[in-house]
């Protein structure tokens, strides 16, 4: 079965601070996909990356950064130099890949809570 | 692209009431996924279609629920009858085919409170 674990419920964090949001996943499949998606107090989802299970390596975009490490099945994203815009639920999320490409039928984590205080 | 769009934003309905969710995909999208989102079980997917075919639906909670996608542009999720526990944000989403892989688009969700 999968899935995937987010055991930071929340994290408080005064601005300027780095701060890492911990994913772990479970899956039986070789192939598969792994997602972030921010959820600020509006409440919408917006998508943040995707990776493939074939592509361990790290990524940065601006002051993120994601660390990809199938030996012990995480995903953690940092966020350098944190802005109070940053506060927001995150998700991780897992795809399972199935024909040749991916169904994007996601399993997401419960989510990790990040207030960045001014 | 406009994106995925929901309606209504908002929904406030009583106990016993039939309920309707609207979901208009991207154009494209062949796939459409109907998700909910609770305090107690967080995101949760409840069904998915594939070029307008249901494919998996044992998120469905039970037969209560029941969701349709008539054409390529257009999904319903109705409840009937709802109930109090049936509140929650409900999520619809949109992806393109296989080979084309992205991110599932989401819409803006409803939120829905039976009293």
């Amino acid at each position: 079965a999968q899935k995937v674990t987010q055991a930071q419920t929340e994290i408080s964090v005064v601005e300027k601070e780095d701060v890492t949001l911990d994913c772990v996943y479970e899956t039986r499949d070789t192939t598969y996909y792994l997602f972030w998606y921010k959820q600020p107090p509006s409440g919408e989802l917006v998508f943040l990356i995707r990776r493939n299970s074939f592509d361990e390596q790290n990524e940065i975009s601006g002051r993120y950064s994601w660390n990809f490490q199938k030996s012990t099945s995480s995903f953690n994203f940092t966020i350098t130099a944190s802005q109070v815009v940053d506060s927001a639920v995150y998700f991780c999320a897992l795809s399972e890949a199935k024909y040749g490409g991916a169904t994007n039928k996601l399993i997401f984590g419960t989510g990790t809570l990040l207030a960045v205080q001014p | 692209d406009a994106g995925v769009i929901q309606s209504p934003r908002h929904e406030v309905t009583e106990m016993g009431q039939e309920v309707t969710l609207r979901c208009k995909p991207i154009s494209g999208h062949d796939y459409l996924f109907w998700y909910r989102q609770t305090m107690m079980r967080g995101l949760e997917l409840l069904i998915y279609f594939n070029n307008n075919v249901p494919i998996d639906d044992s998120g469905m909670p039970e037969d209560r629920f029941s969701a349709k996608m008539p054409n390529a542009s257009f999904s319903t999720l109705k409840i009937q009858p709802s109930e109090p526990r049936d509140s929650a944000v409900y999520f619809c989403a949109s992806t393109p085919g296989r080979g084309r892989n992205t991110e599932a688009f989401f819409g803006q969700g409803t939120r829905l409170t039976v009293v």
